[in-house]
C-alpha cells in the first residue's frame, strides 16, 4: 500500500517549456487535490477534483491544468512554465470531498524554472 | 478573511524538553482543526483532528487542544526527540458547500540534542 506517489521529485525547466506532475493513489478515495506550498506561505490549493471525471479550481489555478485520468490518477501541467511557478507541489486525496481535512499527502515535487 | 496564524515561526528546543505551538483562527463557519507535522522534505502527516465539541485530544506525545470560543488551539509536545524536528501545520476546515481548508504558515521546530 503505497499511499500517494507523485513523479518526478525533482525537476529544472526553463521558461516557457511545458511538464507534466503524475501523482497516483491506491486507497480508493474519490477526492483528490493539487497544492503549491512557497516559502512563508501556507499551502495553496491549485487544483482539486471531488470524484473521477470532475475538476474544479482553487485558490491559485492559473498558469495550470488538470486531468483527472481515472479514479487513481491526477495529472497537473504546466504548458508555458513561468519563474513564479517555482514551488514544491504536493498532490493530496481523501475518502470523500465533504466534512473537511484528513488528507493524505504525497511527498511531493520540487520543481524550479529558471 | 479566512485566515490561520501560528506562532512561534520558529523555535529551538532542547531534547527531553517540552514545548507549546500556537495557531489561531478566523475561519468561519468552524468545521474541524487539524495539526500536521512535515518532516524536511516529505509531505505533512495528520497528528490530530478536533471538531467543535472537543478540547483536548492526545496522541502519544502530542496533545492539541482547542477553544471554540477564541479560536485558539494549541499543540504541546512532551518530552521532545530529535525526530520531532519538523514543521507544525495547523489547517482548519471551513463548513461550507464543499470542503475548504485554510493552512497555517506553519511552526518550524528544531530539537536540539
Amino acid at each position: 500500500n503505497a499511499g500517494v506517489t507523485q513523479t518526478p521529485k525533482f525537476q529544472v525547466l526553463k521558461t516557457g517549456q511545458s511538464m507534466t506532475l503524475q501523482c497516483a493513489q491506491d486507497m480508493n478515495h474519490n477526492s483528490m487535490y493539487w497544492y503549491r506550498q512557497d516559502p512563508g506561505m501556507g499551502l495553496r490549493l491549485i487544483y482539486y477534483s471531488a470524484s473521477e471525471g470532475t475538476t474544479d479550481k482553487g485558490e491559485v489555478p492559473n498558469g495550470y491544468n488538470v486531468s483527472r485520468l481515472n479514479k487513481r490518477e491526477f495529472s497537473l501541467r504546466l504548458e508555458s512554465a513561468a519563474p513564479s511557478q517555482t514551488s514544491v507541489y504536493f498532490c493530496a486525496s481523501k475518502k470523500d470531498l465533504g466534512l473537511g481535512g484528513g488528507q493524505f499527502f504525497g511527498p511531493g515535487t520540487r520543481l524550479t524554472v529558471l | 478573511k479566512n485566515q490561520v496564524e501560528q506562532s512561534p515561526q520558529s523555535l529551538i528546543i532542547l531534547e527531553g524538553k517540552n514545548c507549546t505551538l500556537q495557531c489561531n483562527y478566523t475561519v468561519s463557519p468552524f468545521s474541524n482543526l487539524r495539526w500536521y507535522k512535515q518532516d524536511t522534505g516529505r509531505g505533512p502527516v495528520s497528528l490530530t483532528i478536533m471538531t467543535f465539541s472537543e478540547n483536548t485530544k492526545s496522541n502519544g506525545r502530542y496533545t492539541a487542544t482547542l477553544d471554540a470560543d477564541t479560536k485558539q488551539s494549541s499543540l504541546h509536545i512532551t518530552a521532545s526527540q530529535l525526530s520531532d524536528s519538523a514543521s507544525y501545520i495547523c489547517v482548519v476546515s471551513r463548513n461550507s458547500g464543499y470542503s475548504t481548508l485554510t493552512f497555517g504558515k506553519g511552526t518550524m521546530l528544531l530539537v536540539s540534542p
